[in-house]
């Protein structure tokens, strides 16, 4: 059974531009979240998604966005970067219900701002 | 609002030694209790969980938990610790205020291992 892949793993960016992750959950898993990851910050919540629907979102400025289409993978949009934005993101797919089944993590995708 | 502490930010054990990795939670109700490990450069990999029934939890690679309501705690025990057990510890809480939509994660603890 496949596991999350999060594409791409390494990412360099220009301050100011735009960038755009891919997440593709585990099969049969609908629920895809979204996590980042810094040595300052640690691991913060993003967003949740549920059939095409974003359910929960954490404290992020509105830079942050995402989405789900209908085959549950998952995209999250980055605009106007900022070299704080400089993290590993981590996407995890989980049942419905993810805190009875648990949560399954990608390998994250490395952005760098410069 | 929930919250993970996890007061050590380095512990060395020796191969062979015990380990003890501590998780105290913030919580009004029965959380849902996740260990994961995260070794350099890679995502999350999940150890054990709790939700309910019995407090002492066994998961993957040798590793179980104990829950304990009344310390708020939730530690990581491993009777014998090997040198690829080094990595980064998380330990994180679900909230059902959330439909347990995101965990909120401690700050983890990185374990190194002396020969």
């Amino acid at each position: 059974k496949a596991g999350v892949t999060q594409t791409p793993r390494y990412l360099i960016k220009t301050r100011g531009q735009q960038v755009t992750l891919s997440c593709s959950p585990i099969s049969g898993h609908r629920s895809v979240s979204w996590y980042q990851q810094t040595p300052g910050q640690g691991l913060q919540f993003l967003f949740e998604y549920f059939s095409e629907t974003q359910r929960n979102k954490g404290n992020f400025p509105g830079r942050f966005s995402g989405r789900q289409f209908s085959n549950s993978r998952s995209e999250m949009n980055v605009s106007t970067l900022e070299l704080g934005d400089s993290a590993l993101y981590l996407c995890a797919s989980s049942l419905p219900g993810g805190g009875n089944y648990g949560y399954t993590f990608g390998s994250g995708t490395r952005l760098t701002v410069v | 609002a929930q919250s993970v502490t996890q007061p050590d930010i380095h512990i060395t054990v020796s191969e062979g030694a015990s380990l003890e990795l501590r998780c105290n939670y913030s919580y009004g109700a029965t959380p849902y209790l996740f260990w994961y490990v995260q070794s350099p450069g890679q995502g999350l990999q999940l150890l054990l969980k709790y939700f309910s029934g019995d407090t002492l939890v066994q998961g993957i690679k040798g590793f179980e938990a104990e829950f304990k309501r009344s310390q708020s705690s939730f530690n990581l025990r491993k009777p014998s610790v090997h040198w690829s057990d080094a990595a980064e510890y998380f330990c994180a809480v679900g909230a059902v205020n959330t439909g347990f939509q995101k965990l909120v994660f401690g700050t983890g603890t990185r374990l190194l291992v002396s020969p």
